[in-house]
């Protein structure tokens, strides 16, 4: 079983619309959560971190559902640029210190 | 920003040669640096956590002969892909954590990782 699931898309939607990506983790032990987005060939760069509390960021809203191990990201009025592939990362512990944990990644197309 | 850079950006190679990778943290200090291996469409795997002036470790399956990653101070690491095949060919990426400075000396950041570009390895 996979340590961070994600349904891979990809997801096409038009310009303006609302999408939601979801994510589950299998370590209840997980410290932290973050949506990292990677657009093609390039490095993965930090979107947001994920707060027991949701967070909001512009058009960008996160929520952690500790209970239910489920980690979602909304993302509003979706624009071009959006589209990238979005990844899900959990922070775990490991007998080197703390690592990241990466989804496999949720591709959005946002077309004209 | 932090930033990381990593060289060569793309290499190319024949079998059987060995690739050296280097990253490097331009504006702070990385006790830690990860490797990551990222094969087309899938996400990022981690290799081996490398810490300034020990051993790195090796994530299960990854052959700590064949990945050699050296952590001299405390702005470089290398990778160096010994004696590559066809199957190497990938993205390796690293990322590096800053050090927070403390009464006891450095330490790692809590959870904060800055990534590099990434490396392109084509082995024919």
């Amino acid at each position: 079983r996979k340590e961070v699931e994600q349904d891979p898309g990809p997801f096409n939607v038009p310009e303006g619309a609302t999408v939601a990506f979801n994510c589950t983790y299998s370590n209840s032990a997980s410290q932290s959560f973050f949506w990292y987005r990677q657009d093609c060939r390039k490095e993965p760069k930090l979107l947001m971190s994920v707060y027991s509390s949701g967070n909001e960021d512009g058009r960008f809203t996160a929520q952690l559902n500790r209970a239910s191990q489920y980690i979602s990201l909304l993302i509003r009025d979706s624009k071009l640029s959006d589209s990238a592939t979005y990844l899900c990362v959990v922070n775990e512990w490991n007998n080197a210190g703390n690592m990241l944990t990466f989804g496999g990644g949720t591709r959005l197309m946002v077309k004209p | 920003g932090a930033v990381v850079s990593q060289h060569p950006s793309r290499v190319i190679c024949k079998s059987g040669t060995s690739v050296k990778i280097e990253c490097r943290s331009l504006d702070f200090q990385a006790t830690t640096m990860f490797w990551y291996r990222q094969f087309p469409k899938k996400s990022l795997m981690l290799m081996a956590t490398s810490n300034e002036g020990s051993k790195a470790t090796y994530e299960q399956g990854v052959e700590k002969d064949k990945f050699l990653i050296n952590h001299a101070s405390l702005t470089l690491s290398t990778l160096t892909v010994t004696s590559a095949h066809p199957e190497d060919s990938s993205f390796y990426i690293c990322s590096a954590r800053p050090a927070l400075v403390t009464t006891g000396g450095l330490s790692s950041s809590y959870n904060e990782q800055f990534f590099g570009p990434g490396t392109r390895l084509t082995v024919l």
